[in-house]
C-alpha cells in the first residue's frame, strides 16, 4: 500500500468511448503525475500538476484530458483513443513537483479495441 | 536531455544467490530513486538515493554521484524479489525539476 488509489485497475474500451481513469493519493502530497508505461518502452510522463495546476504537459495528444479539483485527486478522461493507447497509466505523487521520493498507484492497465 | 542506462538488462539467479543491478547516467541528478516493478505493474518506491549509501533489510543502494553510477544489491534473493527494477534520475542541464527520466529496467527472474 502505497498511499496511492487507482481505479479501475482494468479497463477496456472501443476508439468511440469516453472514460475516465481517477487516483486519489492519501500521502498529503502537493503534485500528482501520470505516467503511460507501453510494452518494451521506458515509462512516460505525460503530465504534472503541482497545488492543482498543470506545470507539465509532455506533448499528450488532446484526446488524454487531465483534470486535477484538488490536490488529493487527479483524473485522466479519455476520448476517442486509438488501439496504439493501449498501456498501463500510472499515477504517482510526491511532496512537491520539484526533486522528491515519487510514490506510484498500482496501475490502471487500458485496451483499447 | 538525461541519459539512463542500467544493466544488465536481464538477470536469472536462484533463490539465495546475490546480484547487484548497476545504473549509469549522463549528467548531474538532483534526483535519483530506485523502484521495484511487481508482476502485477505496481511500482513500489525502494530508495531515494541521490547520493551515499542507503540499507533496507537485504536491499542497499549506493550513489556515487561524481562518477555518475549507482548500484543496487540485492542479497539472499527470494522469489518474491522477481520483476522489473527501475532506476530513475532527476537533474541534469536543461532538464525540469520534477521530470524522472526512468532506465528500461533489469528484469530479475529469481527461481526456487
Amino acid at each position: 500500500e502505497t498511499g496511492v488509489t487507482q481505479t479501475p485497475r482494468h479497463l477496456v474500451m472501443g476508439m468511440t468511448n469516453k472514460k475516465s481513469l481517477k487516483c486519489e493519493q492519501h500521502l498529503g502530497h502537493n503534485a500528482m503525475y501520470w505516467y503511460k508505461q507501453s510494452a518494451k518502452k521506458p515509462l512516460e510522463l505525460m503530465f504534472v500538476y503541482s497545488l492543482e495546476e498543470r506545470v507539465e504537459n509532455n506533448s499528450v495528444p488532446s484526446r488524454f484530458s487531465p483534470e486535477c479539483p484538488n490536490s488529493s485527486h487527479l483524473f485522466l478522461h479519455l476520448h476517442t483513443l486509438q488501439p496504439e493507447d493501449s498501456a498501463l497509466y500510472l499515477c504517482a505523487s510526491s511532496q512537491n513537483s520539484g526533486a522528491g521520493e515519487l510514490f506510484f498507484g498500482e496501475g490502471s492497465r487500458l485496451t483499447v479495441l | 536531455g538525461i541519459q539512463v542506462e542500467q544493466s544488465p538488462p536481464d538477470l536469472i539467479l536462484q533463490e539465495g544467490a546475490n546480484s547487484t543491478l548497476r545504473c549509469n547516467f549522463s549528467d548531474s541528478v538532483n534526483n535519483l530513486q530506485w523502484f521495484h516493478q511487481n508482476p502485477w505493474g505496481q511500482l513500489i518506491n525502494l530508495f531515494y538515493i541521490p547520493s551515499g549509501t542507503k540499507q533496507n533489510g537485504r536491499l542497499s543502494a549506493t550513489t556515487v554521484a561524481t562518477e555518475r553510477y549507482s548500484l543496487l544489491y540485492i542479497s539472499s534473493s527470494q522469489t518474491t524479489d522477481s520483476g522489473v527494477y527501475f532506476c530513475a534520475v532527476e537533474g541534469g542541464s536543461g532538464g525540469s525539476n520534477y521530470k524522472l527520466t526512468f532506465g528500461k529496467g533489469t528484469l530479475l527472474t529469481v527461481n526456487p
